[in-house]
């Protein structure tokens, strides 16, 4: 149980492309999802929360007209990096969880996403 | 501000030893402490977790001890195989809700045949 669909799981394309990602809780509500991004040998840094039906929530320094999220149902988030730049290069990774009782629920992650922009 | 210190950052042991990774974490009012096993170019992976009303929690090989006073928490492994290397990251959750998670910089477990 629990299972998340990450799609693509690689992505190459040119500088100046939007990429959308997508994120999918496969058997289970989804009331939150997380979007993650990790450099290589590094932590998970936290870009944004998104609950569904609601305006994402970014950490400080992400920039939210560079990286939309929508949440468009309690199974289903999407991350479109606009406008992409070589800088934007990265492993890009989705959790989602049943979270929302009041008390943490475990995180379920993606596969995660490789994009690479030339 | 809010950060969870993880210790150490790479760890080498003999198959068949015993592993232990720590961590400490700076909000008080964290309750929820899961551990997570990330192999290489792979999702990371719930292996264990434990709430503040817990001192300590138990999976086969895996087990987990909380103080809550001293803020820290540890990651045991018992008898660990080849198949244990990865990198291993703690997290606790955060104060100001949505459920969120606080990462510890992972560490990488290595067990030497």
């Amino acid at each position: 149980g629990a299972v998340v669909s990450q799609h693509p799981s690689w992505v190459i394309c040119k500088s100046g492309t939007s990429v959308k990602i997508e994120c999918r809780s496969l058997d289970f509500q989804a009331t939150t999802m997380f979007w993650y991004r990790q450099f290589p040998k590094q932590s998970l840094m936290l870009m944004a929360t998104s609950n569904e039906g609601s305006k994402a929530t970014y950490e400080q320094g992400v920039e939210k007209d560079k990286f939309l999220i929508n949440h468009a149902s309690l199974t289903l988030s999407t991350l479109t990096v606009t406008s992409a730049h070589p800088e934007d290069s990265s492993f890009y990774i989705c959790s989602a969880s049943a979270g929302g009782t009041g008390i943490n629920q475990p995180q379920h992650f993606g596969d995660g996403t490789r994009l690479s922009i030339l | 501000g809010e950060n969870v210190e993880q210790h150490p950052s790479t760890l080498s042991v003999q198959e068949g030893d015993s592993a232990v990774i720590k961590c400490t974490y700076s909000d008080s009012a964290s309750n929820y402490f899961p551990w997570y096993k990330q192999e290489l170019g792979k999702r990371p992976q719930l292996i264990i977790d434990i709430r503040s009303n817990v001192g300590e929690k138990k999976d086969q090989r895996i087990a987990v001890t909380l103080n809550k006073t001293a803020k820290h928490f540890s990651l045991h492994i018992t008898e660990t195989q080849p198949e244990d290397s990865a990198v291993y990251f703690c997290a606790a959750s955060r104060q100001r809700g949505n459920y969120q998670l606080i990462w510890g910089a992972g560490t990488k477990l290595i067990i030497k045949p």
